[in-house]
């Protein structure tokens, strides 16, 4: 697509369920990254895909967050038994990878804004 | 490891006022530069960037930064603000690798704009 699509754009849960936050890259870009934003904090990396390349896990919180990526596209970030302290801006970025030229650079989602009750 | 220091959390300033919001990095050589806007709501836009040449760049909305190499800086400016400048500025450091750690974000400067 032309942009970095992110759904839902808000999600409400109840703590302890699971939730799953999507995200589709923009056409062509080999490398996604999530990250999340929590309230007037910058942004914290989580963690990052380059093509079929095994994922750079190392911003995970905890065990109870994972992500996939599927065929090399679109991202799913799953966050298990949910905690209060979850509650924050899920933010995707993409890029491509390996650009170093003028148009090296993240482009952003609008987020998914998640709220834990 | 590169890091990113915006040593303001806030600014206020007044609509048609001059801006400057700063930003020091560390990293071990020529890094690439960022600079990216996020209005409520939304996600991060990017302002500017720098790789190499003329260290002053101008980007989007009116805004320019400047590279100084020697005090490790990419200072934003902006001659005369709107108040739809009020949002949240993030600067940014990349590996020119790229990469996970490819860009490194400083925590923000929330610029607010009196009329």
């Amino acid at each position: 697509g032309a942009g970095v699509s992110q759904s839902p754009s808000n999600k409400v849960t109840e703590k302890g369920k699971d939730v799953e936050l999507r995200c589709d890259p923009i056409s062509g870009h080999t490398a996604l990254y999530w990250y999340r934003q929590s309230l007037g904090q910058g942004l914290e990396f989580l963690i990052y895909f380059q093509g079929n390349s095994a994922p750079d896990k190392s911003g995970l919180p905890s065990d109870r967050f994972s992500a996939e990526r599927t065929g090399g596209s679109v991202s799913t970030l799953t966050i298990q038994r949910t905690q209060q302290e979850d509650s924050a801006v899920y933010l995707c970025a993409s890029s491509l990878r390996g650009d170093r030229g003028p148009n090296y650079g993240y482009t952003f989602g609008s987020g998914t804004r998640l709220t834990v009750v | 490891a590169q890091s990113v220091t915006q040593p303001d959390i806030h600014i206020t300033v007044s609509e048609g006022a001059s801006l400057e919001l700063r930003c020091n990095y560390s990293y071990g050589a020529t890094p690439y530069l960022f600079w990216y806007v996020q209005s409520p709501g939304q996600g991060l836009q990017l302002l500017l960037k720098y790789f190499s040449g003329d260290t002053l760049v101008q980007g989007i909305k009116g805004f320019e930064a400047e590279f100084k190499r020697s005090q490790s800086s990419f200072n934003l400016r902006k001659p005369s603000v709107h108040w739809s400048d009020a949002a949240e500025y993030f600067c940014a450091v990349g590996a020119p690798g790229g990469g996970a750690d490819g860009l490194t974000f400083g925590k923000g400067t929330h610029l607010i704009i009196q009329p």
